[in-house]
């Protein structure tokens, strides 16, 4: 029969506006959660990281909050802009493993002008 | 100071046919990736390589998928015999050393399409 296709969850926001896209995780042991971004037709790029004996990590323009008790990650875009309109991943690592990583489902971004 | 390199960038095979994917790290890297990414879909790890070692092959399909990192040249993702549903985005990801952090280097895929 037909296969049905899987749908990326999307925000849209507009230029200028705070934009906050989740991320619930499924392992406790992972060390390290981290967020990438990947536009259209390119490979993914990485943004931030954060350790998992941290609760907030700052970047520019972005930050990073983990929430272990419900395994939840979200990274914080501020004053978003056209170019920030990509598909988001978390992942997760566990760090004897190296760059071995569980990727998320990711966001759609879209930035209206 | 170049990327990740990849190619090629589009591939179409035909059932049956093998499927080449290469993949140059970045300089001073010897650490290589591979994932692949389904349409709308987050990427999966396939293997882990450093020259001539296989690190972690845990993702791999067990059969008719290889991979190799050999003392000179690009690392090679190999699919024999390739099915309709090998068709997938392949992204080759670089490191210098073991990163216990997560932070790849990421080429722009090899996006296999097989008819």
């Amino acid at each position: 029969g037909e296969s049905v296709g899987l749908h990326l969850p999307t925000l849209s926001v507009q230029e200028g506006d705070n934009s906050i896209i989740n991320c619930a995780y499924s392992n406790s042991a992972s060390d390290y959660f981290i967020w990438y971004k990947q536009e259209s037709g390119k490979g993914p790029q990485f943004i931030i990281d954060i350790r998992s004996n941290m609760d907030k990590r700052q970047g520019q323009r972005v930050t990073v909050l983990l929430n272990k008790t419900v395994k939840h990650l979200s990274l914080q875009i501020a004053a978003t802009q056209p170019g920030d309109s990509a598909v988001y991943f978390c992942a997760e690592s566990q760090g004897h493993q190296g760059g071995k990583l569980i990727f998320g489902q990711g966001t759609e971004l879209s930035v209206k002008p | 100071n170049a990327g990740v390199m990849q190619n090629p960038r589009h591939l179409v095979r035909r059932r049956g046919q093998e499927a080449r994917l290469r993949c140059s790290p970045m300089k001073g890297h010897s650490h290589v990736y591979w994932y692949r990414q389904l349409p709308e879909e987050g990427l999966k790890f396939m293997v882990y390589l450093q020259k001539e070692n296989i690190i972690d092959e845990s993702g791999m399909p067990k059969e008719r998928f290889s991979a190799e990192f050999p003392k000179e040249g690009p690392s090679i993702l190999r699919i024999q015999q390739v099915v309709r549903g090998d068709s997938a985005a392949y992204f080759c990801a670089s490191s210098p050393l073991t990163t216990n952090t997560g932070e790849l280097f990421f080429g722009e895929g090899s996006r296999l399409t097989v008819l």
